[in-house]
């Protein structure tokens, strides 16, 4: 298995709080992603990440917010939680062509009350 | 925006049966990738595909991508429990930008 591993796996927090959720990979892979997956939506593209400080937007980017500070690391930032940003997390990693992620972590549940 | 949609959504069948799943768009697609995610867990590739009428084999499962790169099936010959999941196609569009996913077809193959 790819060496990918998401923190928190579960968290349920409040409305207007601060959260972070972590995608650590070992495979030195050059692209990162997170995206969520809700029922009917599929999954979708918040951020990506094509090198150390380098992201960009993706499909669902409002009210969130991405860093990639060393290769291994890339955090999803969420400011000041809503409701509707209660779902699952998922990082993935890709060696090759920007926007095709090839291997995906175990996933975050978050819950926003 | 490119879409993807897969046929059926649902699908419930015995061991041992046959079956296919669909993926469709109007648009085209440089390449094309099929996952299969199982419950509590992040979707694993299968194969992808990046040639018009290419068919790839992988086991009891074979993928086919359209002549056109617009449309994609996969079927999976003598299904067993073990292939239950939700099978999720994604494509790139031509420079490999605006890479999107279906929302899935959920297998659960009974024994």
């Amino acid at each position: 298995d790819a060496g990918i591993t998401q923190s928190p796996r579960h968290k349920v927090t409040e409305t207007g709080t601060p959260v972070t959720l972590r995608c650590h990979q070992t495979e030195n892979h050059r692209y990162m992603y997170w995206y969520r997956q809700d029922p009917g939506h599929g999954l979708r593209l918040i951020h990506y990440s094509y090198g150390v400080k380098d992201t960009d937007k993706g499909e669902v980017s409002d009210g969130y917010s991405v860093s990639r500070s060393k290769t291994e690391d890339f955090l999803l930032t969420l400011e000041s939680a809503t409701s509707s940003q209660t779902s699952v997390y998922f990082c993935a990693i890709g060696a090759r062509d920007v926007g095709q992620p090839q291997h995906f972590g175990d996933g975050t549940r978050l819950s926003i009350l | 925006t490119q879409l993807l949609e897969q046929s059926p959504q649902f699908l419930s069948i015995q061991e041992g049966e046959n079956l296919t799943v669909y993926c469709n768009s109007s648009s085209v697609f440089s390449s094309l990738q099929w996952y299969r995610q199982e419950p509590g867990e992040g979707p694993v590739l299968l194969v992808t595909v990046v040639t018009g009428g290419e068919v790839k084999k992988l086991k009891r499962l074979t993928f086919q991508f359209g002549d056109a790169r617009k449309d994609s099936s996969l079927h999976i010959t003598a299904a067993q429990t073990g292939d239950t999941g939700l099978y999720l196609c994604a494509g790139a569009g031509n420079y490999g930008q605006n890479f999107v996913f279906g929302p899935g077809t959920r297998l659960s193959v009974l024994p």
